[in-house]
């Protein structure tokens, strides 16, 4: 069955520092992987995507994404973090592309000043 | 360009009610999805419309249906409330085509309903 694990479920790292959120999926095929940040009350946004090609992905607000096959890893980075960067991150892999997505359990991000 | 659109953003309603929520999809798409987020999990997946059908469905009871409007707009409905569908309910959009297979795009997320069962 397919299934995505986010072992971290609260990380705190100060502003400036560099940051690391960890995904493990499981899956047969290739799979579609996202990464969606929320805010408090808010509803998901989408920071970056792989769907085949260049394993390094870019994303908007500075993150990024490497997606390791060997591993069944999807983490996340990012060089320096803001305190504007504080929220919950779910990783999610796609069955199919456009189809049902599966999530992680989230991971809450908390900046110290 | 608007995007996803939910309404209402909040809801309270007593066990055994039935409610609505509705759902606007972002412009040019034609797919829509919905999901439960209980709090302090991830949002689970209930089932998908495209072409005013339920295309997929997720491991939820018959409680849960849904609708989908020739503009594309969704419903979800669900009878019989009880105090675990206390939620935030998402919906997500995305662009399949005429081709009827499987999208090549990405969901984009609506702000979501928070829903609360007395």
């Amino acid at each position: 069955a397919q299934s995505v694990t986010q072992p971290d479920i609260h990380i705190t790292v100060s502003e400036g520092a560099s940051l690391e959120l960890r995904c493990n999926y499981s899956y047969g095929a290739t799979p579609y992987l996202f990464w969606y940040v929320q805010s408090p009350g808010q509803g998901l946004q989408l920071l970056l995507k792989y769907f085949s090609g260049d394993t390094l992905v870019q994303g908007i607000k500075g993150f990024e994404a490497e997606f390791k096959r060997s591993q069944s890893s999807f983490n996340l980075r990012k060089p320096s973090v803001h305190w504007s960067d504080a929220a919950e991150y779910f990783c999610a892999v796609g069955v199919i592309a456009g189809y049902k997505l599966i999530f992680g359990s989230g991971t809450r991000l908390l900046v110290r000043p | 360009d608007a995007g996803v659109t939910q309404s209402p953003t909040h809801l309270i309603k007593t066990r055994g009610q039935q409610v609505t929520l509705r759902c606007s999809p972002k412009s040019g798409h034609d797919t829509v999805s919905w999901y439960q987020q209980a709090l302090g999990q991830g949002p689970q997946f209930i089932f998908q419309y495209y072409e005013e059908e339920e295309r997929q469905r997720g491991n939820f009871p018959d409680r849960f249906s849904g609708h989908q409007y020739p503009n594309y707009s969704s419903e979800l409905n669900v009878n019989a409330l009880l105090l675990g569908d206390s939620a935030l309910y998402l919906c997500a959009s995305s662009f399949s085509g005429t081709s009827g297979g499987a999208s090549t795009d990405t969901q984009y997320f609506g702000p979501g309903t928070r829903l609360t069962v007395l």
